[in-house]
């Protein structure tokens, strides 16, 4: 099955500066990574995702990169808010195995005001 | 974005009562609905994938007993946690997706916070 790892586990930026949350995953057959966003007692929402035919996407502050050789998918975000402030999950997803999503263990985001 | 949501948002009771937990997609048919637990600041842990007019597959380890699933219809997939005990306190979640997607792409329910006492 795919295994996703997730640094750091915690970060915290001053606000305006950058965040940067690194996944790597072992499926070479995964082609689906999407980050989601969690804040404290609610459910996560979708921000971003990418397919693996696509290196980058970007959507205003937020960028995800794919090293589909290297295995790994990074999160960028640009001119931090204290209001992005969350635990953000990776994830990879196989199209044969279910419609299964495998997470990363989260990174726990503080943006300091 | 397409919207799952989860009822109740938080429930408390007794140690020994049967505690049900609705998610339904509002706008979309969901063939396909997760259920997952998550522990204070861990990550999700897939309980069961639950299947429209099918049994659901649970994971390794995850009493189906323990945890009954129905996905009576495309737009309802019902956790029942049976006679509960304080180790069932934790945080569940469930996701869809839609029928004809062919991504991964899933949206997630607000989740429901048990408290066994």
């Amino acid at each position: 099955g795919e295994n996703v790892e997730q640094h750091p586990s915690t970060l915290s930026v001053q606000e305006g500066d950058s965040a940067v949350i690194k996944c790597t995953y072992s499926d070479s057959a995964s082609n689906y990574f999407p980050w989601y966003k969690q804040e404290l007692g609610k459910g996560p929402q979708l921000i971003i995702d990418i397919r693996s035919n696509v290196g980058e996407k970007k959507d205003q502050r937020i960028a995800v990169t794919l090293n589909k050789t290297a295995k790994h998918f990074s999160l960028h975000i640009t001119e931090t808010q204290p209001e992005d402030s969350a635990v953000y999950f990776c994830a990879a997803y196989e199209e044969e195995d279910d419609y299964k999503l495998s997470f990363g263990a989260g990174t726990t985001v503080t943006v300091r005001a | 974005g397409a919207v799952v949501s989860q009822h109740p948002s938080r429930v408390i009771c007794k140690s020994g009562t049967s505690v049900k937990i609705e998610c339904r997609s509002l706008d979309f048919q969901a063939t396909t609905m997760f259920w997952y637990r998550q522990f204070p600041k861990k990550s999700l842990m897939l309980m069961a994938t639950s299947n429209e007019g099918s049994k659901a597959t649970y994971e390794q380890g995850v009493e189906k007993d323990k945890f009954l699933i129905n996905h009576a219809s495309l737009t309802l997939s019902t956790l029942t946690v049976t006679s509960a005990h304080p180790e069932d306190s934790s945080f569940y979640i469930c996701s869809a997706r839609g029928a004809g997607w062919n991504t991964g792409e899933l949206f997630f329910g607000e989740g429901s916070r048990l408290t066994v006492l």
